[in-house]
């Protein structure tokens, strides 16, 4: 009965490689988004989908791209990673604007 | 450029203590705040949030957090800490009528020892 499931919970890769990081929720939300969380624990808005639909994209490198297949998935691919890529991405849904719930992050490590 | 600013960046406290974490944002217009959680090694989990209405607003575990609106804060307090409070504690603000994107403070590490 996980309320946002991300997938994988770790994530360790080499510079270069391209990978994805998947989200779902299943309560019902309209809104969903990727946040960073970086070494130092500082938690950033990446990006946002509402109903599919991009309304919240953050000063982010193109290497990253969300896709939204339905409103309750949003998921994450990086291209060509780098060293500075490695943290801990959250996924949240929210119904409107108001409270978000999150998901239990993905530790991405580059090496 | 919006901002959020938690003065504590690390905490520690005897257990019985009382808490009080400060938590100042930068924006003239109406926001909503929350207060958020990170135990650890899980995910943030909502403490407690302000929207409208009586400014002193009371979160789960004995948690609660006073929004000032001329000081521009909502410190999170609570009157008793237990050693299972200790976590990262995050503020937050969202703007009212906005995208619902959240802009977190840096976060305060809070330690308590048994």
């Amino acid at each position: 009965d996980t309320a946002v499931s991300q997938t994988p919970k770790y994530l360790v890769t080499q510079m270069g490689n391209d990978k994805s990081i998947k989200c779902e929720q299943n309560l019902g939300h309209d809104t969903m988004y990727w946040y960073k969380q970086d070494s130092k624990k500082f938690l950033k808005i990446m990006f946002s989908y509402n109903n599919k639909e991009l309304i919240i994209n953050e000063t982010v490198p193109n290497r990253f791209s969300p896709k939204s297949p339905d409103k309750a998935h949003l998921n994450l691919h990086i291209n060509s990673l780098e060293l500075g890529d490695s943290a801990v991405y959250f996924c949240a849904s929210s119904q409107s604007i108001y409270e978000q719930y999150f998901g239990p992050g993905t530790r991405l490590t580059v090496t | 450029a919006q901002s959020v600013s938690q003065h504590n960046h690390h905490v520690i406290l005897s257990e019985a203590a009382s808490l009080e974490l400060g938590c100042n944002y930068s924006y003239g217009g109406t926001v909503n705040l929350f207060w958020y959680v990170q135990y650890p090694g899980q995910h943030l989990q909502l403490l407690l949030k302000y929207f409208s209405g009586d400014p002193l607003v009371k979160g789960i575990k004995g948690f609660e957090a006073e929004f000032i609106k001329s000081k521009f804060s909502f410190n999170l307090r609570k009157p008793s800490v237990q050693w299972s409070d200790t976590a990262e504690y995050f503020c937050a603000v969202s703007l009212s009528g906005n995208t619902g994107k959240l802009i977190f403070g840096q976060g305060t590490t809070l330690q308590v020892k048994p």
